[in-house]
């Protein structure tokens, strides 16, 4: 079970888009439709955006879109904002109820 | 509003074990995994283990021979353990619930503790 991988950083004006891509594999994102993403801001703990690929929770801007390409999910910020910038991650199902993660993007809002 | 809190000794001496609990409220075990993930300072998050509420466990390939990870139901809580600690150990550990493919966020993480800082000291 290896990382997913991660950009180490993107960077974006307001009002741009930007996307950050996670690479796994065919034993995780490639298999699976459950990837999720996660937004941490400095000193907090994670929060779910997207989940089982391109779903949003209640009360996440529309901003923010999933999707899918064979072993490669994205995470796509459109209308960037201030508020936007923060440490991304991907988390993919990996089969026999495991989980694995990103090595984390950081999001700089120039 | 479901709400986790970790608890546990946040200094641990190398070569002893890291024992943490997480105290689950506002909310039902069941239907549920019951997570460890954990974050080196600076570094990214990574997935330590969980226990189903059915009581079957499961690990991060990485930690498994070290990792035991138990529920006590009527408590509401559920614990981790990790043996033979180094520095490398040193981590923020936060405990969090996933959904099983039942659920509405199957294989999400949907409600996160706000972390516990350990240290391991050589």
């Amino acid at each position: 079970q290896s990382a997913l991988t991660q950009p180490a950083s993107v960077s974006g004006s307001p009002g741009q888009s930007i996307t950050i891509s996670c690479t796994g594999t065919r034993s995780d994102v490639g298999s699976y439709n459950l990837v999720s993403w996660y937004q941490q801001h400095p000193a907090k703990a994670p929060q779910v955006m997207i989940y089982e690929g391109s779903k949003r929770p209640s009360g996440v801007s529309n901003r923010f879109s999933g999707s899918k390409s064979g072993n490669t999910a994205s995470l796509t910020i459109s209308g960037l904002q201030a508020e936007d910038e923060a440490d991304y991650y991907c988390c993919s199902y990996a089969g026999n109820s495991t989980l694995v993660f990103g090595g984390g993007t950081k999001l700089t809002v120039l | 509003q479901v709400q986790l809190q970790e608890s546990g000794p946040g200094l641990v001496k190398s070569s002893e074990t890291l024992s943490l609990t997480c105290t689950v409220s506002g909310g039902s075990i069941s239907g549920f995994y019951w997570n460890w993930i954990r974050q080196p300072p600076g570094k990214g998050l990574e997935w330590v283990g969980s226990i189903y509420y059915r009581g079957s466990t499961h690990f991060n390939p990485s930690l498994k021979s070290r990792v035991t990870i138990s529920l006590d139901t009527p408590k509401s809580q559920f614990s981790l353990r990790l043996n033979s600690v180094t520095a490398a150990d040193t981590a923020v550990y936060y405990c969090a619930r996933v959904g099983d493919i039942l659920t509405a966020w199957p294989f999400a993480i949907d409600y996160w503790g706000q972390g516990i800082m350990v240290s391991v000291s050589s």
